[in-house]
């Protein structure tokens, strides 16, 4: 089991806005940071920190930290949206990086 | 615009060692700011950290791995390797490589690997 806990899939309408949730106790002490993985392709981060946006992610994305629990929001979610996205952050113990299970976005 | 570029085996026999590494290219490699981190993949499911060294050659590991994993450090290659032993069905999976980044913002520390290797498939049969 993952200490860092997402939601295993979600769906969301094209145009219409999903959150993803990470929930873990570490969180309360550190930012997670957040990672789409398209098919056959390696992981790309889109969201950082408190809410920031690499150089070339789509302003769309934005991030969120609320107690135990960190989110990933696309507002407008595109066909191209449709990926794995997973939160990386500290363990509980704050000791080691850990990833949480992965959330699997479908856009209909 | 810094690329990582990794390789190593990718069929093992079970009690074998896997040994990958990832080299460096167009940017500095010893900044204190990034940390050198190992990542995999195990078919069809989720990302597991492996763990991770720093420019001083500090290293840091996943607890579940930690008695067979060792990541080390050559500056003058810049390149940074994976050996992980005993190696059994269930560390099949994609490797990847990544440079973690630290940022400092009003004395505040945010943490994201902003650059991958393309993965390598390792499998143990």
């Amino acid at each position: 089991s993952s200490e860092l806990t997402q939601d295993p899939a979600v769906s969301v309408a094209l145009g219409q806005t999903v959150r993803i949730t990470c929930q873990g106790d570490s969180l309360r002490s550190y930012y997670a940071s957040w990672y789409q993985q398209k098919p056959g392709q390696a992981p790309v981060v889109v969201i950082y920190g408190k809410n920031n946006r690499p150089s070339g992610i789509p302003d769309r994305f934005s991030g969120s930290s609320s107690g135990n629990t960190a989110s990933l929001t696309i507002t407008g979610a595109q066909a191209e949206d449709e990926a794995d996205y997973y939160c990386n952050s500290r363990d509980s113990s704050g000791n080691h990086r850990i990833f949480g299970g992965g959330t699997k976005l479908t856009v209909l | 615009q810094v690329q990582l570029q990794q390789w190593g085996a990718g069929l093992l026999k079970p009690s074998e060692t896997l040994s990958l590494t990832c080299a460096v290219y167009g940017g500095s490699f010893s900044a204190y700011y990034w940390t050198w981190n190992w990542i995999r993949q195990p078919p069809g499911k989720g990302l597991e950290w492996i763990g991770e060294i720093n420019h001083r050659g500090s290293t840091d590991y996943n607890p579940s791995l930690k008695s067979r994993v060792t990541i080390s450090l050559d500056t003058s290659k810049n390149q940074f390797s994976l050996k992980l032993n005993s190696v059994t069905a269930a560390d099949t999976a994609v490797y990847y490589c990544a440079r973690l980044r630290e940022v400092e913002a009003t004395f505040i520390y945010y943490y994201y690997m902003d650059v991958w290797g393309k993965g390598t498939t390792v499998t143990v049969s």
